[in-house]
C-alpha cells in the first residue's frame, strides 16, 4: 500500500533552518510528483511547491521563493523540504502530499515545526 | 491565484440529519483537457486530510455512498445524505485545474449538535 512517512517534529529558534523528510513506499518513486502543504491555524492549507522524484525539477510557490528547497534521494525513495529563515509564523504542520494529476491521492502523517525563541 | 470560497464555515448538524457544504472558486475550473480538477478532502480531529471526491463527483475507495459531490464551473457542493458522528471534522474543497498554485478553501467545521 502507498505511504508517505515523514520524519518527527521539530523545534527551531527564529532565523534557523529546518529540512524535513519524507519517505515514499508501496509504488514507483519516480512515478509521481511529491509536493508539500502547509497547515496553519490562521492561513489555513497552502501549497508550498513540488518536486519531480525522477529528474528532481522543482517548482515553488511565490509566497516560499528564496526561502524553500525541495531535494530527492532516489536511492532510498525520499523527498526533502528544507525551509530556511524560519520566522515564528512558519510555525505550523508540514505535509508531503503525492500528486495524482490535478489532485492529491496520499498525505504524510504531517511534520510539527515550531518556531520559538 | 484561483480564490476558493467555502460556506458556511462552520455546521452544526443532528446525527441521521443531511448536511450541505458549498465551494465556489474565482474562476472556472474547466480545465483545457474537458476535466474539472475539483476535489474534496475531510480532516478528522487530529488526523492528515484525506481524500474523500475527485474530478466533482467521483467518491474514493472506501469512501461511505453518504458522501457525494457535485457542481460545473465554479459552484461546487459536497453532501452527506445521513450525518453519522464519524464525520465529525474539517471539510476542505481543493482546485487542481489552475496550477500553479493548488488553491483551498478555508475549510468547514462540520460538527453534532
Amino acid at each position: 500500500q502507498v505511504q508517505l512517512v515523514q520524519s518527527g517534529a521539530e523545534v527551531k529558534k527564529p532565523g534557523a533552518s529546518v529540512k524535513v523528510s519524507c519517505k515514499a513506499s508501496g509504488y514507483t518513486f519516480s512515478d509521481y510528483y511529491i509536493h508539500w502543504v502547509r497547515q496553519t491555524p490562521g492561513q489555513g492549507l497552502e501549497w508550498m511547491g513540488r518536486i519531480n522524484p525522477d529528474s528532481g525539477a522543482t517548482d515553488y510557490a511565490q509566497s516560499f521563493q528564496g526561502r524553500v528547497t525541495m531535494t530527492r534521494d532516489t536511492s532510498i525513495s525520499t523527498v526533502y523540504m528544507e525551509l530556511s529563515r524560519l520566522r515564528s509564523d512558519d510555525t505550523a504542520l508540514f505535509y508531503c502530499v503525492r500528486d495524482d494529476f490535478g489532485t492529491i491521492d496520499y498525505w504524510g502523517q504531517g511534520t510539527l515545526v515550531t518556531v520559538v525563541s | 491565484d484561483v480564490v476558493m470560497t467555502q460556506s458556511p464555515l462552520s455546521l452544526p448538524v443532528t446525527l441521521g440529519q443531511p448536511a450541505s457544504i458549498s465551494c465556489r472558486s474565482s474562476q472556472s475550473l474547466v480545465h483545457s483537457d474537458g476535466n474539472t480538477y475539483m476535489n474534496w478532502f475531510q480532516q478528522r480531529p487530529g488526523q492528515s486530510p484525506r481524500r474523500l471526491i475527485y474530478k466533482i463527483s467521483n467518491r474514493d475507495s472506501g469512501v461511505p455512498d453518504r458522501f457525494s459531490g457535485s457542481g460545473s464551473g465554479t459552484d461546487f457542493t459536497l453532501k452527506i445524505s445521513r450525518v453519522e458522528a464519524e464525520d465529525v471534522g474539517v471539510y476542505y474543497c481543493m482546485q487542481g485545474t489552475h496550477w500553479p498554485p493548488w488553491t483551498f478553501g478555508q475549510g468547514t467545521k462540520v460538527e453534532i449538535k
